[in-house]
């Protein structure tokens, strides 16, 4: 069956270093999408993507980065973690153009920065 | 991007029928109303949309009036499993992403 996995699960690290995350659908899907979610709050865009090569920011996309060099896969780099970044991540994929599209989610990630 | 308010939380018992109302007063022509389901340490999961009237699915109904400006989550026969928080978005055709409020948190009562 298609899916979308991210790892790791669960995620350590400390402040200042280079961490990323990834994320793996097998839909075949063009759109793929990041989000973080704090403790009780709603989802928040991160970054985005339409297609291998194009990468979007969203409303929260400072101190994280995004490629897309194939259709599968978005892997979220955070470029020096900060405990301000310390949440559960969410990588997202939904069908092509014309929507509105059901977006699938995955599992998520649970990054602590110390 | 049209702003949704809906109940921080909501209480209900099993068996019973549960609706949870959103308010979308800036939805422009083109949008759609979609809900989605978030259980604890799961990524949201797509429940139902709709432009107009009624939609009903194999997991809910959603009501939408004529002026669209709201929408109501209607939840026949709760169960405890259907304990989760419920998101109300409002997007537009095209590939956007999705703008997520703080949802609503049912929780149901044996």
């Amino acid at each position: 069956d298609a899916e979308i996995t991210q790892s790791p699960r669960h995620k350590i690290t400390e402040t200042g270093r280079q961490v990323t995350l990834a994320c793996h659908q097998t839909w075949n899907h063009n759109n793929m999408f990041w989000y973080r979610q704090d403790l009780g709050h709603g989802l928040r865009l991160i970054h985005y993507s339409y297609g291998v090569q194009d990468t979007n920011k969203g409303e929260v996309s400072d101190g994280y980065s995004v490629s897309r060099s194939n259709t599968e896969d978005l892997p979220l780099t955070l470029e020096s973690a900060a405990s301000s970044q310390t949440s559960v991540y969410f990588c997202a994929s939904s069908v092509g153009t014309g929507g509105p599209y059901e977006q699938y989610f995955g599992p998520g990630t649970r990054l602590t920065v110390t | 991007l049209a702003k949704t308010t809906q109940p921080i939380s909501m209480d209900s018992y099993e068996g019973q029928e549960v609706n949870i109302t959103c308010s979308h007063n800036n939805i422009a022509t083109n949008d759609y109303i979609t809900w989605y389901q978030q259980f604890p340490s799961q990524g949201p999961r797509f429940i139902i949309q709709g432009y107009k009237t009624k939609v009903t699915n194999e997991v809910a109904s959603l009501f939408i009036p004529a002026d669209r400006k709201s929408s109501t989550l209607s939840l026949p026969r709760v169960s405890l499993s259907d304990t989760a928080v419920y998101y109300c978005l409002v997007e537009g055709t095209g590939r956007r992403a999705l703008t997520f409020g703080s949802g609503t948190r049912l929780q149901v009562q044996p």
